[in-house]
């Protein structure tokens, strides 16, 4: 069964710093890794899409890798700024013979301060 | 940019009765899904849904729960017999393609079952 792991669970820094979150899952066998993005009380938006053969993508201050062999992704923040608090979640598209779902890991919750 | 739209945002319901939980998926996109997700806890997913019929479903979808695209457009959770521990938060999500596409999530609605 696969399961998503994110360390650390909570994590505040001031603003500037760079930063890097971690996320493992226990099943290599995944078309895609994917990083959300979750503000309080609302839904989720996705912020990078890996695919199982990519190494890494990058969007403006993001940059997100995998390493599909040892079930590993981390996503790292560049410049951290107080709009980046939130909380970031991991979630892989694992393979199935009966379909396709992404599993979550708990997340992430980040706190940048001024 | 085009987005899923759920309805309603917030729904408080006595125990025991039936709820309709409405999301109206990307117009061009093909798989469906329904994920939860209670306070503090992993978003988890329910059931995905393709071509009109259910292609997987979690062991926390059971009878109690079904799903259904009426009209083309709208992709709907019905809830049968409320129970306290359904309160959560229900995303939708849709996919344009599978798997290897980025997962466009709704905003969610909140249930409150009292």
């Amino acid at each position: 069964k696969q399961e998503v792991t994110q360390i650390p669970a909570a994590l505040s820094v001031p603003e500037g710093e760079n930063l890097v979150l971690n996320c493992s899952f226990t099943d290599s066998a995944i078309y895609n890794l994917q990083w959300f993005r979750q503000d309080p009380g609302k839904g989720l938006t996705s912020l990078l899409l890996i695919q199982s053969s990519q190494r890494e993508q990058t969007s403006g201050r993001l940059n997100a890798s995998l390493d599909k062999s040892s079930g590993r992704s981390t996503l790292y923040i560049a410049a951290s700024q107080p709009g980046d608090s939130a909380t970031y979640l991991c979630a892989v598209l694992r393979e199935s013979q009966a379909g396709t779902a992404l599993i979550f890991g708990k997340g992430t919750t980040l706190s940048v301060s001024s | 940019e085009p987005e899923v739209t759920q309805t309603p945002s917030h729904q408080v319901t006595q125990m025991g009765q039936e709820v309709i939980l409405r999301c109206v998926p990307i117009s061009n996109h093909l798989y469906f899904y329904w994920y939860r997700q209670i306070l503090g806890q992993k978003v988890e997913f329910l059931v995905s849904f393709y071509n009109n019929e259910i292609s997987e479903k979690s062991e926390i979808f059971d009878d109690q729960f079904s799903v259904e695209r009426p009209d083309g457009s709208n992709f709907t959770l019905k809830i049968r017999s409320t129970k306290l521990e359904d309160s959560a938060m229900y995303f939708c999500a849709s996919f344009r393609g599978h798997p290897n596409t980025e997962a466009f999530f709704g905003q969610g609605t909140r249930l409150t079952v009292v």
